[in-house]
């Protein structure tokens, strides 16, 4: 089973300040990597697929990046709806897994 | 609009079966492949099952198979995961998930809860 770890667990931003989130995986994924936004009481949302392909909808100030075993989740400029739990999720191979999430909260 | 509906949450007893639901609209669901994924009362999230668009292909999670089987009916745009032997630790909100690009999972459910307790 491949192990997904993210960093930090919780991440203090202010508003329109840079985020910076981490997933390492334990063997490659090659671009076989999703992120995912999830708000208190509210279901995932798909924020980013193929490791750097926003999907649809999702705002510029989203960005991803990586390959291999180091993936990184940018957010530009946090605006006050950016923060909730992150999650990186590996699909290369099965079963999938999911990293521990990273918060994203008000510094 | 793309929606997926689960259903058939609620409290069972340890050792009790239980069967979700999944209702999906809004897109050729025998077109698509899902999944189940659940997540326990503040932890992370878990991926528990998969299956192809026809049915034919099922991958499952180590810590559900053999207890859990996940099922489609085309016809009637369903998903079901029927669940047996519960235990405790099954515990969790339920999504179903829409499979799109690679196998990132791009609509999701509201989520139905099974409190698994005597």
């Amino acid at each position: 089973e491949i192990v997904m770890t993210q960093s930090p667990a919780t991440l203090s931003v202010s508003p329109g300040e840079r985020a910076t989130l981490s997933c390492r995986a334990s063997q490659s994924v090659n671009s076989n990597l999703a992120w995912y936004q999830q708000k208190p009481g509210q279901a995932p949302r798909l924020l980013i697929h193929g490791a750097s392909t926003r999907a649809t909808g999702i705002p510029v100030r989203f960005s991803g990046s990586g390959s291999g075993t180091e993936f990184t989740l940018t957010i530009s400029s946090l605006q006050s709806e950016d923060f909730a739990v992150y999650y990186c999720q590996q699909y290369h191979n099965w079963p999938q897994t999911f990293g521990q999430g990273t918060k994203v909260e008000i510094k | 609009e793309v929606q997926v509906v689960e259903s058939g949450g609620g409290l069972v007893q340890p050792g009790g079966s239980l069967r979700l639901s999944c209702a999906a609209s809004g897109f050729p669901f025998s077109s698509y492949e899902m999944n189940w994924v659940r997540q326990a009362p503040g932890k992370g999230l878990e991926w528990l099952s998969y299956i192809s668009s026809s049915g034919s292909i099922i991958h499952y999670a180590d810590s559900v198979k053999g207890r859990f089987t996940i099922s489609r009916d085309n016809a009637k745009n369903s998903l079901y995961l029927q669940m047996n032997s519960l235990r405790a630790e099954d515990t969790a909100v339920y999504y179903c998930a829409k499979v799109g690009f690679g196998y990132s999972f791009d609509h999701w459910g509201q989520g139905t809860l099974v409190t698994v307790s005597s």
